[in-house]
């Protein structure tokens, strides 16, 4: 099973709001990512999460909160965004295993801040 | 610092058509390379990949071979079908952390 699952699939919500995506995998694996993607752009990486601690964050405005509850959970805290971070947010996956470095994605969360 | 160069497209092709999307890459270490696919509405899967020089992913008829003398990873696919119409993104990671994506083609494969 190489299964990554985001909730919701779209979200909208408006620029007082809060709201939280959530992504679960049983892969085992010990990396979590999120990343954002524009149209017709590839992912730019947001944060990352191994073995359930906060090691990479990209310079990402703190509006966005991501939290590792357990090994097979990341959530991604919003609050208080703009327009402009609408885009889809993807969730990923790795193993840290030896060199099998590849990323399992999910299939994302379609947000539109209004 | 690590990068992948993608191939620009758009791409069109017919079906049955040869298939190549140039991907060449910088690296410090000795990475791994990747390609990825995304259609329409969905995620990126991962669509095959090699860890050594020399070494030869494939997948649904999908071909790239990792080239250290050229620092390449093209994708090859010898006849293309309509249901291949997607995003490809070239990938490299070296340390299993950071990955790096090229700008991604667009292949349009027409009937």
């Amino acid at each position: 099973d190489t299964e990554v699952t985001q909730t919701p699939k779209h979200l909208v919500m408006g620029m007082t709001n809060k709201k939280s995506l959530k992504c679960e995998q049983h892969m085992g694996h010990r990396a979590m990512y999120w990343y954002k993607q524009k149209a017709k752009k590839p992912p730019e990486l947001m944060f990352v999460y191994s073995y359930e601690k906060l090691s990479i964050n990209e310079s990402v405005p703190s509006r966005f909160s991501p939290e590792c509850p357990n090994s097979s959970l990341l959530n991604l805290h919003l609050h208080a965004l703009q327009p402009e971070d609408s885009a889809l947010y993807l969730c990923a996956s790795s193993s840290l295993a030896g060199t099998n470095y590849e990323q399992y994605f999910g299939p994302g969360t379609r947000l539109t801040v209004t | 610092g690590d990068s992948v160069t993608q191939m620009e497209g758009p791409v069109t092709l017919s079906e049955e058509a040869f298939l190549t999307i140039n991907c060449t890459y910088t690296a410090t270490g000795y990475p791994s390379l990747f390609w990825y696919v995304q259609y329409p509405g969905e995620g990126l899967q991962l669509l095959l990949k090699a860890t050594k020089a020399d070494d030869k992913g494939s997948n649904k008829g999908f071909e790239a071979t990792y080239r250290k003398e050229t620092t390449s990873f093209h994708l090859e696919k010898g006849s293309v079908q309509v249901s291949d119409s997607a995003v490809y993104f070239c990938a490299l990671s070296d340390t299993g952390n950071q990955f790096y994506f090229g700008t991604g083609t667009s292949l349009t494969v027409i009937p």
